[in-house]
């Protein structure tokens, strides 16, 4: 069964800390997004990776193909940061649009 | 540059009763086009997708149908409400396949059937 397995699931952090957030999967993905989800519900896509690093502002997002890992690394984190992000895959001969969702990581950024 | 625009943002429907979401994209051309629904406590589900004018795929068996009349026009329709499609619904589009690229969501309209 392809799965996207994403830890923690709620995490709270004080403002200015570094925060990461894990993503796995179960099998092989061509290609992996980090969406952001906002307390109102709508959705940011925050990176789209197939291999490597890539970075923007303080977030930066890697991803691992043969470990089937990826990880979202906030630098200086700041309230506004405070969102569900959701990690999502997309397999081999998977459908147009049929990403495998995570559950999402719940970010809470005290200041 | 690009937007999406979805609308409602929220809306309450008595069970059996009809449903029209409309989805329309700016500033882009024959763009991949998608629906998705996010129950309480769950992931996103895919849906409907759309690659072109009256072609739809549909993803999830269900009571929900999606047309493209025109070619950044996607609505999501029901004939009956049931009390399971409550949620909160999504479009989507992308330049190209969601598997290789970004993918640029609406603001979403929440779905209360009672």
């Amino acid at each position: 069964k392809n799965e996207v397995e994403q830890s923690p699931q709620n995490l709270t952090a004080q403002e200015g800390e570094f925060i990461t957030i894990n993503c796995s999967y179960s099998v092989g993905i061509s290609a992996l997004h980090w969406l952001q989800q906002h307390p109102g519900g709508g959705i940011v896509s925050l990176f789209m990776l197939s291999s490597g690093k890539k970075k923007h502002g303080r977030l930066i997002a890697t991803i691992n193909i043969q470990e089937k890992h990826s990880s979202l690394h906030i630098t200086a984190s700041h309230p506004r940061d405070s969102a569900v992000y959701i990690c999502a895959g997309s397999n081999y001969g998977g459908s147009q649009g049929n990403l495998i969702f995570g559950k999402g990581t719940k970010l809470s950024v005290k200041p | 540059s690009q937007t999406i625009h979805q609308w409602p943002a929220t809306l309450v429907q008595p069970v059996g009763s009809p449903l029209s979401l409309e989805c329309t994209v700016e500033g882009t051309s024959n763009p991949n086009l998608y629906w998705y629904r996010q129950a309480a406590g769950r992931g996103l589900q895919l849906l409907f997708y759309s690659v072109g004018i009256g072609q739809i795929s549909s993803e999830v068996p269900q009571n929900l149908s999606a047309s493209r009349p025109q070619d950044r026009q996607f609505i999501l329709s029901s004939k009956k409400l049931l009390l399971s499609d409550s949620g909160f619904y999504l479009c989507a589009w992308s330049a190209g396949q969601a598997t290789n690229e970004k993918l640029f969501f609406g603001s979403g309209t929440q779905l209360s059937v009672l």
